[in-house]
């Protein structure tokens, strides 16, 4: 059971923006603990996408990019790409816990 | 090049144990926080446990305290998660991960545990 609530799917056309939305409460996101977002190709490990809620790794492209408010955040990927399609996962820390949580995850389908 | 490589996965019957490696290079090992996250089948991401640049401090899921435990070896740029009592609900690729600020930077390519009678 996940303290990080993702919606399942989401999906678009090429070329559109979608956004994956990340929920999460006041012992996590609430708390003021930073944001990040993992890639996760069929078959492959999980990747980098955006750290500390905005920031990119080298090499990750600017359609790429994050946000966060209150207790959610968000990724939004703009110019929808074919290889774009994939399972994406937002993490954070949990003060509950006392450890690390990851999203429920959301599959990208690209139309 | 960062490269993590995971390797000691298997089947085991349920009550067995087993032991992962996780052998790094392409960094500086010893300055590093590591991790163990894992995926069951068909599933989301689960953090499992992590360790700090020493070994002095070490951290777990709820689910697997008292049942693994994880280690490193700096001289051998390795980190090591022992699996013991393992249950059916533990079978998953496991991955070592090296850790950034509370975030997990680098993966290997994961390493499959099957647990079943």
């Amino acid at each position: 059971q996940s303290v990080l609530t993702q919606p399942p799917s989401v999906s678009g056309a090429p070329g559109q923006r979608v956004t994956i939305s990340c929920t999460g409460r006041s012992s996590n996101i609430g708390a003021g603990f930073d944001i990040h977002w993992y890639q996760q190709l069929p078959g492959t490990a999980p990747k980098l996408l955006i750290f500390d809620n905005i920031n990119r790794p080298s090499g990750v492209p600017d359609r790429f990019s994050g946000s966060k408010s209150g207790t959610s955040a968000s990724l939004a990927i703009s110019g929808l790409q074919a290889e774009d399609e994939a399972e994406y996962y937002c993490q954070s820390f949990d003060s509950s816990l006392g450890g690390y949580v990851f999203g429920t995850g959301t599959q990208v389908t690209v139309l | 090049e960062v490269k993590l490589v995971e390797s000691g996965g298997g089947l085991v019957q349920p009550g067995g144990s087993l032991r992962l490696s996780c052998a790094a290079s392409g960094f500086t090992f010893s300055t590093y926080w590591m991790s163990w996250v894992r995926q069951a089948p068909g599933k989301g991401l689960e953090w499992v446990a992590n360790i700090n640049e020493d070994g002095s401090q070490k951290s777990y899921v709820g689910s697997v305290k008292g049942r693994f435990t994880i280690s490193r070896d700096n001289t051998k740029n390795s980190l090591f998660l022992q699996l013991s009592s393992l249950r059916v609900e533990d079978t998953a690729v496991y991955y070592c991960s090296g850790q950034g600020h509370h975030r997990f930077d680098s993966w290997g390519q994961g390493t499959l545990v099957t647990v079943s009678s």
